[in-house]
């Protein structure tokens, strides 16, 4: 089974700052998602990525696939990217259907 | 818009009693999931489905079961509720080699 790390667990910061959220996983992986859970919400998929780099807007998502880690950054903070944000790895299991791990999450607030 | 629909998004059930939480998706999508989301633990896979009538355990199947009759539904049941099982349950489904996650809004189950 992987083991997903993500670091902080908790991340405030002021409104423009430039943020920057880490996860590490332990096995070899076929692809890795970043999500999106605001509060009471259901969870909103970002991104999904195997190598190199993706941008949406202000978000951005990049992966080193030989140091195992990703990273999610946000552009320009707004109090609305409050939230917490999930890394999630898929990976191949024996014997079938792929496996699929979350990381803990990381919760943010920008404030004003 | 792939849309994920959970039939409950607030439940209060007494110990002992019998729950049903439906999922439905209307996108034809193949594989369809079911998490429990806990503070501190993240999301944990309870059951998954790739196909109709296939069932495979995730990572915390005990106590509960699914089924998968028709493509867009996927069940999860709670023979016997107990307190432990109070919880945020998270429906997902994915399209075959594709992957982009897809989520409901949540179903918060409290058993007392």
């Amino acid at each position: 089974k992987n083991e997903v790390e993500q670091s902080p667990q908790n991340l405030t910061a002021q409104e423009g700052e430039f943020i920057t959220i880490n996860c590490s996983y332990s096995v070899g992986i076929s692809a890795l998602h970043w999500l999106q859970q605001h509060p009471g919400g259901g969870i909103v998929s970002l991104f999904m990525l195997s190598s190199g780099k993706k941008k949406h807007g202000r978000l951005i998502a990049t992966i080193n696939i030989q140091e195992k880690h990703s990273s999610l950054h946000i552009t320009a903070s707004h109090p609305r990217d409050s939230a917490v944000y999930i890394c999630a790895v898929r990976y191949r299991r024996g014997g079938g259907a792929d496996g699929l791990t979350f990381g803990k999450g990381t919760h943010l607030i920008i404030q004003p | 818009d792939v849309k994920v629909t959970q039939s409950s998004r607030y439940l209060v059930k007494r110990t002992g009693e019998k729950v049903f939480l439906e999922c439905v998706q209307d996108m034809d999508h193949e594989n369809m999931f079911w998490y429990r989301q806990d503070p501190g633990l993240g999301l944990r896979l309870i059951y998954f489905s790739y196909d109709v009538k296939m069932k495979e355990k995730g990572d915390i199947p005990e106590g509960y079961s699914v089924s998968r009759e028709k493509k867009e539904r996927f069940s999860l049941i709670l023979e016997s509720a107990s307190t432990n099982q109070t919880s945020m349950y998270l429906c997902a489904s994915t399209q075959g080699g594709l992957w982009e996650l897809f989520f409901g809004e949540g179903s918060r189950l409290t058993v007392l």
